[in-house]
């Protein structure tokens, strides 16, 4: 089945600094990618979503400056926490689903931990 | 307003009993419904799909129905065993992309 690889599954980083996570689809084309956000004991919020090739569509209240999302290729999406801090310390995770295709596939998650 | 809501928020079952976990949602007009489990600190993994024109699915020892006049998706669980314990996540797909998530139930299994 579909499978989407998310690294890294675990980083802790310094207040100020940047973060990339990276998302790929490892043997189907996605063309959608879906980026969440998870705070404990609470429900997936989805920050963004992005079309290859195209600029990120963000939700209502999520920074587009501080949250950098690139989609540039059909199988790698990266999201960027830039100049991280405390409260960003979350577990984000990637969707993603094939042009067509009905089913959401998840990677496994990344829990940043902003110090 | 499209809202997803799951009833209870967290279920304590003996092993072997059968189960069902809720889902509600505003606005019938879905596309499709997706049940997907979530163990601590992990990744959610996808356990049922049933698109708007089906009222089941069944995987297993799991089975999903759809009720789309009254909002609802119940997720039965046979026979539960202590690996079934996570938490259960519904997520409903109106029109375009997004799909939105309920806020869980945190199913233990006591063996």
């Amino acid at each position: 089945g579909a499978v989407v690889s998310q690294h890294p599954s675990r980083v802790i980083c310094k207040s100020g600094t940047s973060v990339k996570i990276e998302c790929r689809s490892l043997d189907f084309q996605a063309t959608t990618m879906f980026w969440y956000r998870q705070f404990p004991k609470q429900s997936l919020m989805l920050m963004a979503t992005s079309n290859e090739g195209s600029k990120a569509t963000y939700e209502q209240g999520v920074e587009k400056d501080k949250f950098l999302i690139n989609h540039a290729s059909l199988t790698l999406s990266t999201l960027t926490v830039t100049s991280a801090h405390p409260e960003d310390s979350s577990f984000y995770i990637c969707s993603s689903r094939s042009s067509g295709a009905n089913v959401l596939t998840f990677g496994a998650g990344s829990r940043l931990t902003v110090l | 307003k499209q809202e997803v809501t799951q009833i209870p928020a967290a279920l304590s079952v003996p092993e072997g009993e059968n189960l069902v976990l809720n889902c509600s949602f505003t606005d019938s007009a879905i596309y499709n419904l997706q049940w997907f489990r979530q163990d601590p600190g992990k990744g959610l993994t996808s356990l049922l799909l049933i698109q708007s024109s089906q009222r089941e699915q069944t995987s297993g020892r799991l089975n999903a129905s759809l009720d789309k006049s009254s909002g609802r998706s119940t997720l039965y669980i046979a026979a539960s065993q202590p690996g079934d314990s996570a938490t259960y996540l519904c997520a409903v797909r109106w029109a375009g992309n997004q799909f939105y998530f309920g806020t869980g139930t945190s199913l233990t299994v006591i063996p």
